[in-house]
């Protein structure tokens, strides 16, 4: 059974910190994997998807990126603001041959908090 | 814009009443899913629909069931709601290949007296 763990759980730093958030998985039969963000309260909204051929994405001041022999991805964060405050969350979808096939796993998500 | 829309954004019901929350989709997806997020808790898949396909998971409780009347159009049945049914209830849809993306909607946030 695919399991992905995000670390840190949680991570405060003040207005313009360059940040990075990790997110690892158990099994690599995966057909991609989506960066999410969460703020309270609400649904989640999708930032990056990254396809398992694809090593990185880029939009605006985020960067995700994809080692999927080792299961791990990255999301990288420029210059932070407050508005950026939320939780993030990984989700990786299962590909055929796997323990998840056709299926979202999600992390916990690491809850980033941005200080003026 | 194409969304995923649900409804209501906050839905209260008793301990035992049956509710139903609803979602909508103007992406034209063959896929429909349901899930549910206690707080402070990863999102659980409860079920999808692949197109009139139903697809139940196998920890999701026999309380739970679901209908997709039409394409655009999924339904969220709790037949006897309890205190630990209270949660956020995510609707997403996605296209028919399978490395498409999830789109999620706003949730509904389901509180129990």
């Amino acid at each position: 059974k695919q399991e992905v763990t995000q670390i840190p759980a949680a991570l405060s730093v003040p207005e313009g910190e360059n940040l990075v958030l990790n997110c690892s998985f158990t099994d690599s039969a995966i057909y991609n994997l989506q960066w999410f963000r969460q703020d309270p309260g609400k649904g989640l909204t999708s930032l990056l998807l990254i396809q398992s051929s694809q090593r990185e994405q880029t939009s605006g001041r985020l960067n995700a990126s994809l080692d999927k022999s080792s299961g791990r991805s990255t999301l990288y964060i420029a210059a932070s603001q407050p508005g950026d405050s939320a939780t993030y969350l990984c989700a990786v979808k299962g590909s055929a041959g796997g323990t998840s096939y056709g299926k979202l796993t999600f992390g916990q998500g690491t809850i980033l908090t941005v200080h003026p | 814009d194409a969304m995923v829309i649900q409804n209501p954004r906050y839905q209260v019901t008793q301990f035992g009443k049956p509710v139903t929350l609803s979602c909508s989709q103007t992406l034209n997806h063959n896929v429909m899913y349901w899930y549910q997020q206690k707080s402070s808790q990863a999102p659980k898949l409860l079920f999808h629909y692949y197109d009139k396909d139903f697809n139940n998971e196998a920890d999701t409780p026999d309380n739970f069931q679901s209908r997709r009347p039409n394409t655009s159009f999924c339904f969220l049945d709790i037949r006897s709601p309890g205190l630990g049914d209270a949660a956020m209830y995510l609707c997403a849809t996605s296209g028919r290949k399978s490395n498409q993306p999830q789109h999620f909607g706003d949730g509904t946030r389901l509180s129990i007296l």
